[in-house]
């Protein structure tokens, strides 16, 4: 069966504090996986996205995160964080039209 | 273009009423989502319409209703809901064929009395 596992359901940091939200699925044949962020009262917004190639890919505002195939691993880093990533961050795998979210994690950064 | 847009963005109705949610897109988008969100949870999905078509259906119980009218057209008819029906209702839409990269509206808040 098709899975998303996001480790950390609640992280606090201070600002400038560097940022690893792990990701791990499950799912059979090629995956394309994403990041999408969640402001406080904002729409989901794509953040980062992997389709094929390079395994490290670069997304808005400083984020970055790395396919690992091997550990069927996607994690998220920032090596510093603001005050404004406070929001909440879901992993996603899709195939086809099926796209199957993590159940989020919900990050405060301390200003 | 990049927005998708939702009407309304609260709904309060009662166990017996009908009601519709809209979404709307301009970005030629040819595959538009609904997606359920409670609280604290991730988004769900509902229905995928792919060229007008309907494409995915997880098994939704049929008092919800989708309609696609048009590529930048999407609805979901309300009828006879349960108070567990209250949540986020999102909209998405997307480039087919789909690679996951979707586009997402602010969501109606509906709440079932």
């Amino acid at each position: 069966a098709q899975s998303v596992s996001q480790h950390n359901h609640h992280v606090i940091l201070s600002e400038a504090a560097s940022l690893e939200l792990g990701c791990n699925y499950s799912y059979g044949g090629t995956v394309n996986l994403f990041w999408y962020v969640q402001y406080p009262g904002q729409h989901l917004q794509l953040l980062l996205k992997y389709f094929s190639g390079d395994p490290l890919v670069k997304g808005i505002k400083g984020f970055e995160a790395e396919f690992i195939k091997s550990k069927f691993s996607f994690n998220l880093r920032k090596p510093s964080v603001q005050w404004s990533d406070t929001a909440e961050y879901f992993c996603a795998v899709s195939g086809g039209f099926k796209t199957i979210f993590g159940a989020g994690t919900r990050l405060f950064v301390k200003a | 273009d990049t927005e998708v847009t939702q009407t309304p963005k609260h709904l309060v109705m009662g166990m017996t009423n009908k009601k519709s949610l809209k979404c709307e897109q301009h970005m030629g988008h040819r595959a538009m989502y609904w997606y359920k969100q409670k609280a604290k949870k991730p988004p769900e999905l509902m229905f995928v319409y792919s060229y007008e078509k309907l494409s995915i259906n997880e098994s939704v119980p049929s008092r919800f209703s989708p309609e696609c009218p048009n590529s930048s057209l999407l609805n979901l008819h309300l009828h006879a809901l349960q108070p567990e029906d209250s949540a986020l209702y999102l909209c998405a839409s997307s480039q087919p064929p789909n690679r996951g990269e979707q586009y997402f509206g602010p969501g109606t808040r509906l709440t079932v009395t």
